[in-house]
């Protein structure tokens, strides 16, 4: 069984960093792209970055760049994401889905970034 | 960025009833391999979304046939053809050909 498990959430000031990771079990993480999906209190769903299998390629959306780094480690069967520079508009649940195309998600993570 | 667009926004469907959903996206899907990556998504309250279609109309193992994707290049339609409680929940439509992918603003069914 597919399982993706998020940990490393909380609250956070504004200006600060978390890194989040994502436990995956059930399949062999090596074969899969994988992503990082966010969803603010009561919004809708953002694509937030995507990694190849190998690392090789990652990218992000524009209103993450240079402040979020998503990275993997095969060996270790765990995705991450690097959340440095925080801002208010960063608060939301933030889901592990494998694939690029979010074929399975996980149970989500709350970062809630507030003085 | 490709602008996702979904109506109608909230969809009240009796119970035994047909629903459906459509999604218009700003620019055509079709990617390079000649696949289109639209893909469909439930979101039961208080859970993860869960993929019920991927590729316009290709159901995800354990999804019910009820559910089916239909469309082409910007115009995109998800069916369900006789709606059950369990049903009920946010849809959202996403296009995986153009980055950053983009999900529509969410179709929230309910049930009269």
């Amino acid at each position: 069984e597919v399982q993706l498990v998020e940990s490393g959430g909380g609250l956070v000031q504004p200006g600060g960093s978390l890194r989040l990771s994502c436990a995956a079990s059930g399949f062999t993480l090596s074969n899969f792209w994988m992503s990082w999906v966010r969803q603010a209190p009561g919004k809708g769903l953002e694509c937030v970055a995507t990694i190849k299998q190998d690392g090789s390629e990652k990218y992000y959306v524009d209103s993450v760049k240079g402040r979020f780094s998503i990275s993997r480690d095969n060996a270790k069967n765990s995705l991450y994401l690097q959340m440095n520079s925080l801002r208010a508009d960063d608060t939301a649940m933030y889901y592990c889905a494998r694939g690029n195309h979010l074929g399975y998600w996980g149970q989500g993570n709350m970062v809630t970034v507030s003085s | 960025d490709v602008v996702m667009t979904q109506s109608p926004l909230s969809l009240p469907v009796t119970l035994g009833q047909p629903a459906s959903i459509s999604c218009r996206s700003s620019q055509s899907l079709v990617y390079s391999d000649g696949n289109t990556y639209l893909n469909w998504f439930q979101q039961r309250p208080g859970q993860s979304p869960r993929r019920l279609i991927f590729k316009v109309s290709s159901r995800d193992s354990g999804v019910p046939d009820r559910f089916s994707g239909s469309g082409s290049g910007t115009d995109f339609t998800l069916k369900i053809s006789m709606v059950e409680a369990e049903d009920v929940g946010v849809y959202y439509c996403m296009q995986g050909s153009h980055w950053p992918y983009t999900f529509g603003q969410g179709t929230k069914l309910e049930t009269k």
